[in-house]
């Protein structure tokens, strides 16, 4: 039972224009949802989050959308550079349910020259 | 500040043995929990421990066990090995509920 879907497991990008990274869930308990980013031999990378009392996140290049009527959450990175190539994990959990993350399975983003 | 450390990063075993992996969570964090993130999958919860409490389980079978210490490390241990159990073994420590996660850069365990 995946609670929390990417249905792209690869997105390529050319540097400079917009990455757009989607993620569904399906569990309605869900009330906080984290953007993770993971370099080959590295730990996931904590990047922006955001919860459901909000619709938008902004840090910097970053900015996480959610739409709960949807049971969806984006996340948009402009301008896309090389170094943002790595796998992003969108996850999420219930507050009051400790930190127990429910990960997505994950979308590789290339940005290409 | 020092960051989640993992120890070792690589380790084989065979079938039917035990295994511990050991974690250092980051300064000031309370709270550590273990992820298994199998190839092509997401990081998949274990459990989580609170001042030497465990306070959450994933859906995993009781031969995955584990440790929190005084100082807040601690130690996951698995034992009859499947072949199945070969993954990367992350830990990740929080200073509070609800806070963003910290990892390390895990341990892959391979069982052959």
């Amino acid at each position: 039972d995946q609670q929390v879907k990417q249905n792209s497991p690869s997105l390529s990008v050319q540097e400079g224009r917009i990455s757009i990274l989607n993620c569904d869930y399906t569990n309605s308990m869900f009330d906080y949802f984290l953007w993770y980013k993971k370099y080959p031999a590295e730990g996931p990378t904590f990047l922006i989050s955001i919860s459901s009392i909000k619709d938008k996140n902004e840090d910097g290049r970053f900015t996480v959308f959610l739409n709960k009527s949807a049971k969806h959450l984006s996340l948009h990175i402009v301008p896309s550079q090389p170094g943002d190539s790595a796998v992003y994990f969108c996850a999420a959990f219930t507050t009051g349910g400790g930190n127990k993350l429910t990960f997505g399975t994950g979308t590789q983003l290339k940005v290409e020259l | 500040e020092t960051g989640v450390t993992q120890s070792p990063t690589h380790l084989i075993k065979t079938r039917g043995q035990q295994v511990t992996l050991r974690c250092s969570s980051q300064s000031g964090h309370n709270t550590v929990s273990w992820y298994q993130q199998a190839l092509g999958q997401g990081p998949q919860f274990i459990f989580q421990y609170y001042r030497e409490e465990e306070n959450g389980r994933g859906n995993f079978p009781p031969r995955f066990s584990g440790l929190q210490f005084p100082n807040y490390s601690s130690e996951l241990n698995v034992n009859a090995l499947e072949l199945d159990d070969s993954a990367l073994y992350l830990c990740a420590s929080s200073s509070t509920a609800g806070s963003p996660l910290h990892f390390g850069n895990g341990t892959r365990l391979t069982v052959t």
